[in-house]
């Protein structure tokens, strides 16, 4: 099945600065790839995702870069704020049997905004 | 309002004791699933269902049951709870299948057993 791993685990920015969230796929069929973020005590929404034909979207601050010949991909947050302290989740998706989805998660990114 | 709703929102209960958690969207999506969440390991799926009566285990399916008899509720039965299925619990739902939409989640079900 289907493995993705996220890097790092905890990352500590100044604000006005930006944050890189890196992750690695196993799956080459997987052909979705959303980011989530959760802030303290609230669920995940998603706030930026890409797909596999595409090399790199764009949202205002943030930005998703895929790589697929590397199964990587990242998540690009520029002048950083406050607001954007929380856990960061990577996801890769990829079809099961009879062709249903599965959507498999990173272990988190805790991004710190230091003011 | 679009909305994923869970219920309870705390839990605290006893080993061997059944409990259900409930889960109801509004949004007519056909795919819901069931997610643990464990500091240091993310977020891993228990049960997915694709549609009514149609269910199937995820990653971490052992000491769960589900059910989806209908295609708004989905809910998580624990049939003999154990301290190590203390967890943060999310639903979710999403179009599903090959259309490979956002998933909405609940607001969590942060469930201690003792």
């Amino acid at each position: 099945g289907e493995n993705v791993e996220q890097h790092p685990s905890t990352l500590s920015v100044q604000e006005g600065d930006s944050a890189v969230i890196k992750c690695t796929y196993s799956d080459s069929a997987s052909n979705y790839f959303p980011w989530y973020k959760q802030e303290l005590g609230k669920r995940p929404q998603l706030i930026i995702d890409i797909r596999s034909n595409v090399g790199e979207k764009k949202d205002q601050r943030i930005a998703v870069t895929l790589n697929k010949t590397a199964k990587h991909f990242s998540l690009h947050i520029t002048e950083t704020q406050p607001e954007d302290s929380a856990v960061y989740f990577c996801a890769a998706s990829s079809l099961r049997d009879f062709g249903n989805e599965k959507l498999t998660f990173g272990t988190g990114t805790r991004l710190t905004i230091i003011p | 309002e679009a909305q994923v709703t869970q219920n309870p929102r705390y839990l605290i209960t006893v080993t061997g004791k059944k409990l259900t958690v409930t889960c109801s969207q509004n949004m007519n999506h056909e795919y819901m699933s069931w997610y643990r969440q464990d500091p240091g390991l993310g977020l891993r799926q228990i049960y997915y269902s694709m549609n009514v009566e149609v269910t199937d285990k995820g990653d971490v399916p052992e000491g769960y049951k589900v059910s989806r008899k209908e295609k708004r509720n989905f809910p998580l039965i624990l049939e003999s709870p154990s301290p190590n299925q203390t967890s943060l619990y999310f639903c979710a739902s999403s179009w599903g299948g090959h259309l490979n939409t956002e998933a909405f989640f609940g607001q969590g079900t942060r469930l201690t057993v003792v």
